[in-house]
C-alpha cells in the first residue's frame, strides 16, 4: 500500500481564492509527523508546514494550514488567498518511527496553477 | 546561515564513469538525508545519517551507489559505474534531532549519457 497518496495530479485555482490539496497517509505507528513541501519550477524544495501525530490543534503557518483528520488519516493542505507565486508542485510527506530511527515517505505531488 | 550546500549543481557524464555528489549540511544539524527525484518514481529517500552514522540505507538502489559522511559537515554520494537510468535530481537535506523540519539543498541535476 502507498504510504502517502495525493490523488490530485493537477489543480487550478483563481487568484485570491482558497484551495485544498489532498493527502492521505497509511501508518500503524502511533508516532509520526506529516509535512508539506513546495517545489516551484526553479526546483528547490521549500518546507511549508508540519503536523505531529499527537498535536491537538491543526498546524498553521501564515496562509497555510493543515487540516489534520487523524481518524481518516488525512492531512490536507489549505492555502488561503492564493497568489500567483503559489503556482508550484506540492508534496505531502510523512515521517514514521521514533528516536534516531525513522522512515520518510513522499507523495507523488500535486501541481497547482493559480490563474490571474 | 548559508543553508544546505550541494555541488556540483549540474553534472553531465558518460555511462560507466564515476560520479561524486557532495553535500554540506547546515551547521549544527546532525541528520543528513540523500534523496533522488525522477519523473517516474518521484522523490525517494536513498539514505540518511544521524551523527555521521548511516541509519537507513534501504533506499539505495544497488551496489553501484555508496554514501559516506566522514564528519558532521560533509557527505558524499558516489555512483560507480554510472548508468543512464541514474539520471535524476539528487537532493541533500539536513535537520536537527528534535526538530522535524528537513531543509533541502538546491539539488544536483545529473545526466548520464
Amino acid at each position: 500500500a502507498q504510504k502517502i497518496t495525493q490523488t490530485q495530479p493537477g489543480m487550478f485555482v483563481q487568484e485570491k481564492e482558497a484551495v485544498t490539496l489532498d493527502c492521505t497517509y497509511d501508518t500503524s505507528d502511533p508516532s509520526y509527523g506529516l509535512f508539506w513541501y513546495k517545489q516551484p519550477s526553479s526546483g528547490e524544495m521549500i518546507f511549508l508546514i508540519y503536523q505531529g501525530s499527537y498535536d491537538q490543534q491543526n498546524a498553521t503557518e501564515g496562509r497555510y494550514s493543515l487540516n489534520f483528520q487523524k481518524a481518516r488519516k488525512s492531512a490536507n493542505l489549505v492555502i488561503s488567498a492564493s497568489q500567483l507565486g503559489d503556482s508550484a508542485m506540492y508534496f505531502c510527506a510523512m515521517r514514521e518511527g521514533r528516536g534516531n530511527f525513522n522512515k520518510f515517505y513522499f507523495g507523488s505531488g500535486t501541481k497547482l496553477n493559480v490563474k490571474p | 546561515d548559508a543553508g544546505v550546500i550541494q555541488s556540483p549543481r549540474h553534472e553531465v557524464t558518460e555511462m560507466g564513469q564515476e560520479v561524486t555528489l557532495r553535500c554540506k549540511p547546515i551547521s549544527g544539524h546532525n541528520s543528513l538525508f540523500w534523496y533522488r527525484q525522477t519523473m517516474m518514481r518521484g522523490l525517494e529517500l536513498l539514505i540518511y545519517f544521524n551523527n555521521n552514522v548511516p541509519i537507513d540505507d534501504s533506499g539505495m538502489p544497488e551496489d553501484r551507489f555508496s554514501a559516506k559522511m566522514p564528519n558532521a559537515s560533509f557527505s558524499t554520494l558516489k555512483i560507480q559505474p554510472s548508468e543512464p537510468r541514474d539520471s535524476a535530481v539528487y537532493f541533500c537535506a539536513s535537520s536537527q534531532t528534535g526538530e522535524e523540519t528537513q531543509y533541502f539543498g538546491p539539488g544536483t541535476r545529473l545526466l548520464v549519457l
